[in-house]
């Protein structure tokens, strides 16, 4: 069974760009949830999505936004983008997204912005 | 105060010791706690889950969760330096559809 697939796997954007990160969760899920990982905060959780429909939000400004396809693939959007962007953002999928799921991680999309 | 709190170590322990890594929480409605290993330059894998208090074995791996306590940790026996990693625990709140992660705590395992 495939992984979690992202894409790109680098991204190299100058401030002020927009960008769109693209993730496949395992065949048959159909929760994905996003996470931003830098050195100093750790994974922060940016969203989480349920067939289709978002069902939580972390706390991050509206330039950052998401959505999810039918097919339970998902894209994350992040506009005008600042220096302090630049992380390591992973996705991971789940089965149903319910209190006891676990989450499987994607390799992440590294983006730097310039 | 932060959801999820661990101490960011490095925790450093010689080969064959019981390697101890702690975390608490503060969100007494959370339901589900993990416990996710990440080697350096790759992504988080699973390695522990438990819901219940009490402990929980698996190989050379224990979870012990305290509900009353709102404290997680997970004990690695027999550490090998191939345990070296980050630790991060992770806590799931009940209808809140969000999994929260604490900064980690890195683990050396001196051979």
């Amino acid at each position: 069974k495939a992984g979690v697939t992202q894409t790109p796997r680098y991204l190299i954007k100058t401030r002020g760009q927009q960008v769109t990160l693209s993730c496949s969760p395992i065949s048959g899920h159909r929760s994905v949830s996003w996470y931003q990982q830098t050195p100093g905060q750790g994974l922060q959780f940016l969203f989480e999505y349920f067939s289709e429909t978002q069902r939580n939000k972390g706390n991050f400004p509206g330039r950052f936004s998401g959505r999810q396809f039918s097919n339970s693939r998902s894209e994350m959007n992040v506009s005008t983008l600042e220096l302090g962007d630049s992380a390591l953002y992973l996705c991971a999928s789940s089965s149903a997204g319910t209190t006891n799921e676990k989450l499987f991680f994607g390799s992440g999309t590294q983006l730097s912005v310039l | 105060q932060k959801e999820v709190e661990q101490n960011s170590g490095p925790l450093s322990v010689p080969e064959g010791a019981i390697a101890s890594l702690n975390c608490t929480y503060s969100d007494r409605g959370s339901q589900s706690f993990f416990w996710y290993r990440q080697y350096s330059g790759k992504s988080p894998e699973l390695i522990m889950f438990i819901y219940s208090n009490g402990d929980k074995e698996d190989g050379r791996f224990t979870a012990q969760l305290n509900k009353a306590s709102q404290y997680v940790s997970l004990l690695i026996r027999d550490s090998q330096p191939s345990d070296s990693a980050t630790y991060l625990c992770a806590v799931r709140v009940a209808g809140g559809f969000k999994t929260i992660f604490g900064a980690g705590t890195r683990l050396f395992v001196k051979a």
